[in-house]
């Protein structure tokens, strides 16, 4: 299977703790993108990586998170001092650069900050 | 930017029942807009797409036309499945950018 993959699939934290999430997006896409989606709701745009250059965030990326995608590959989402409204569906999504930009999503990371 | 209003669920049908799920977007020029699916425990799947205006999206059985005079996209199939139960979200890119919104998901139960 070579479509989107996230790990872990779930995380349990305490309040204040650091968490860290991985998402290796489709092999040949350079486009990567990260999504929150909370109970009930529909996903939210937080931010996106064309290669490896971070080129826009959304204002729900607080000063807490910060996401990497070092050589253009798999990226990272790191969320410090975690609060329990931080807990979420945590989606990754990639596509091709050009449209339609059809983005294909990851399986999630859950994540239960308690 | 773009923002998409999509009805509020749950929508609750027999097996073999026709199926509507509205969908309406607010949007600068024509953007590519789409419908995800989210069955029970599992990550977002694209269902089907339309790129331009007057465009049939369809897939599994579904179908939605991109129409611009009433700036909608509707979800439609002829006869809905109890596997066809999952959460349905419309979505379009935000803005010149790529990045998608959605709607807020319609909750679609079938029973057999």
């Amino acid at each position: 299977d070579t479509g989107v993959s996230q790990d872990p699939r779930h995380k349990i934290t305490k309040r204040g703790q650091n968490v860290t999430f991985r998402c290796d997006p489709i092999s040949e896409h350079n486009r990567l993108y990260w999504y929150r989606q909370t109970l009930g709701q529909g996903p939210e745009f937080l931010t996106y990586f064309q290669n490896e250059a971070q080129l826009e965030k959304s204002r729900l990326l607080s000063d807490r998170f910060s996401a990497e995608r070092p050589k253009g590959s798999f990226s990272t989402l790191e969320i410090q001092r975690t609060e329990q409204g931080d807990s979420a569906m945590y989606l990754c999504a990639s596509s091709f650069d050009g449209p339609p930009d059809t983005q294909y999503f990851g399986p999630g990371t859950r994540l239960t900050v308690l | 930017g773009n923002s998409v209003t999509q009805m509020e669920g749950p929508v609750t049908l027999s097996e073999e029942a026709f199926l509507t799920i509205n969908c309406t977007y607010t949007a600068t020029g024509y953007p590519s807009l789409f419908w995800y699916v989210q069955y029970p425990g599992e990550g977002l799947q694209l269902l089907l797409k339309a790129t331009k205006a007057d465009d049939k999206g369809s897939n599994k059985g579904f179908e939605a036309t991109y129409r611009k005079e009433t700036t909608s996209f509707h979800l439609e199939k002829g006869s809905v499945q109890v596997s066809d139960s999952a959460v349905y979200f419309c979505a379009l890119p935000y803005n010149a950018g790529n990045m998608l919104t959605f709607g807020g998901g319609t909750r679609l139960m079938v029973k057999p």
